[in-house]
């Protein structure tokens, strides 16, 4: 089946730093790649769509320059939390399927817990 | 605006006991549904989905869930519930707009007791 896969799994960083998250697709490629944040006892939330060879389209009130997003090849997307500071501690999933079965549910990834100290 | 809207927030139930966890969702137009769950520690899988045919679907572990499109509902239930059911459980729609895109619900917790 669909794997994709996530890492780190566990970052910590200072605040200020910045922080690259990515995403793979193992077995199949993806045009699309979603990212999500989970906070604690709450939902996922949709950041933003993640689309290889073109730009990102963003959710409402998502910053776009703060998390970067680049799906540069049809396995890989990556988030760039940049400039973090404590407040974007999270947990980040990424989510795909192959072209044409996101009606039959998207795979996703274990997620990174984001650390800003 | 598009949204999912899971009412039960902590369901606590008892081995055996019957499970039904409430989803609506908002949006008129072409959807797909979904239930992941989410166990301890671990990441979300797919429980089951909805994307045309018959209303009734089953998944894995004995769940099914029922879409009634007038009602914009999609419960997931199961008959008699396992202590290893305690688990996260999301309900999901792909709606299509301009793209593609899947909205979460708030998710429910649920903890079986033994």
């Amino acid at each position: 089946g669909a794997v994709v896969s996530q890492h780190p799994s566990r970052v910590i960083c200072k605040s200020g730093t910045s922080v690259k998250i990515e995403c793979r697709s193992l077995d199949f490629q993806a045009t699309t790649m979603f990212w999500y944040r989970q906070f604690p006892k709450k939902s996922l939330m949709l950041m933003a769509t993640s689309n290889e060879g073109s730009k990102a389209t963003y959710e409402q009130g998502v910053e776009k320059d703060k998390f970067l997003i680049n799906h540069a090849s049809l396995t890989l997307s990556t988030l760039t939390v940049t400039s973090a500071h404590p407040e974007d501690s999270s947990f980040y999933i990424c989510s795909a399927a192959p072209p044409g079965q996101g009606d039959y549910g998207y795979t996703f990834g274990s997620g990174t817990r984001l650390t800003v100290v | 605006a598009q949204s999912v809207s899971q009412h039960n927030h902590h369901v606590i139930l008892s081995e055996a006991a019957s499970l039904e966890l409430g989803c609506n969702y908002s949006y008129g137009g072409t959807v797909n549904l979904f239930w992941y769950v989410q166990y301890p520690g671990q990441h979300l899988q797919l429980l089951l989905k909805y994307f045309s045919g018959d209303p009734l679907v089953k998944g894995i572990k004995g769940f099914e869930a029922e879409f009634i499109k007038s009602k914009f509902s999609f419960n997931l239930r199961k008959p008699s519930v396992q202590w290893s059911d305690t688990a996260e459980y999301f309900c999901a729609v792909n709606v299509y707009s301009s793209a593609s895109k899947i909205i979460f619900g708030s998710g429910t917790r649920l903890s079986i007791r033994p």
